[in-house]
């Protein structure tokens, strides 16, 4: 049980899809971040939210579109994407500074999800 | 540019110690995490070391020299369990947290 819950699990998808992440967390955190990870690289930090403020867009291309609707929901959609895109989609959290630094609390991770581009 | 090396692969026996290394060069240094991930998992905090020395905790310590950029987590007394990938993470003096690739930790009976 990580606090964090993400789903779908698996996804599989062509490239002309829409499709969207879900990411909630049940652990009173007031920042949520995605996260991509593939393999035998270095977790690519992708969007950050602060008390549901987005702090961070690390050049993602626009096929890959945040949402925050409150501090503890977190959707990433996804549209057009290409071969390239498929890895493991992790979403975190974390309690912040006032400020909305990071500071020494850690992340807590969900199991992320899975994605195939077709 | 900033970077964080550690070993892509080690394998060791069970009920024995284990050292996994993570050396850095980062802009600043605000802390060094260390995390669990087992497949298929979500990564899993283990430690935090900010100041040099040496942090216990159960069969995981995790030291610090801040002065050679190094950092290493050790395990003792290795469990099947302990399998898993076991990933390095520096916090720069932005608070952007600093990513290595990861050490694949092998098991064997």
């Amino acid at each position: 049980e990580t606090g964090v819950t993400q789903t779908p699990r698996h996804l599989v998808m062509g490239m002309t899809n829409k499709k969207s992440l879900k990411c909630e967390q049940h652990l009173g955190h007031n920042a949520m971040y995605w996260y991509k990870q593939s393999a035998k690289k270095p977790l690519e930090l992708m969007f950050v939210y602060n008390f549901k403020e987005q702090t961070e867009n690390n050049s993602v291309p626009s096929r890959f579109s945040p949402e925050c609707p409150n501090s503890s929901h977190l959707f990433l959609h996804l549209h057009t994407l290409q071969p390239e895109d498929s890895a493991l989609y992790l979403c975190a959290s974390s309690q912040t500074g006032v400020r909305g630094e990071e500071n020494s609390s850690p992340l807590h991770f969900g199991n992320g999800t899975r994605l195939t581009v077709t | 540019g900033q970077n964080i090396d550690q070993p892509t692969e080690m394998t060791a026996t069970e009920g024995a110690i284990v050292q996994i290394n993570c050396t850095y060069q980062t802009s600043g240094f605000n802390g060094l995490f260390w995390y669990q991930q087992h497949a298929g998992e979500a990564p899993t905090f283990l430690s935090y070391n900010v100041l040099d020395g040496l942090e216990e905790k159960g069969r995981f310590s995790s030291f610090l020299s801040r002065s050679k950029g190094y950092s290493y987590l050790l395990l003792k007394e290795l469990q099947m369990k302990d399998s898993a990938s076991y990933l390095c993470a520096v916090m720069d003096s932005n608070y952007q947290l600093i990513w290595g690739a990861g050490t694949k930790l092998i098991i064997k009976p």
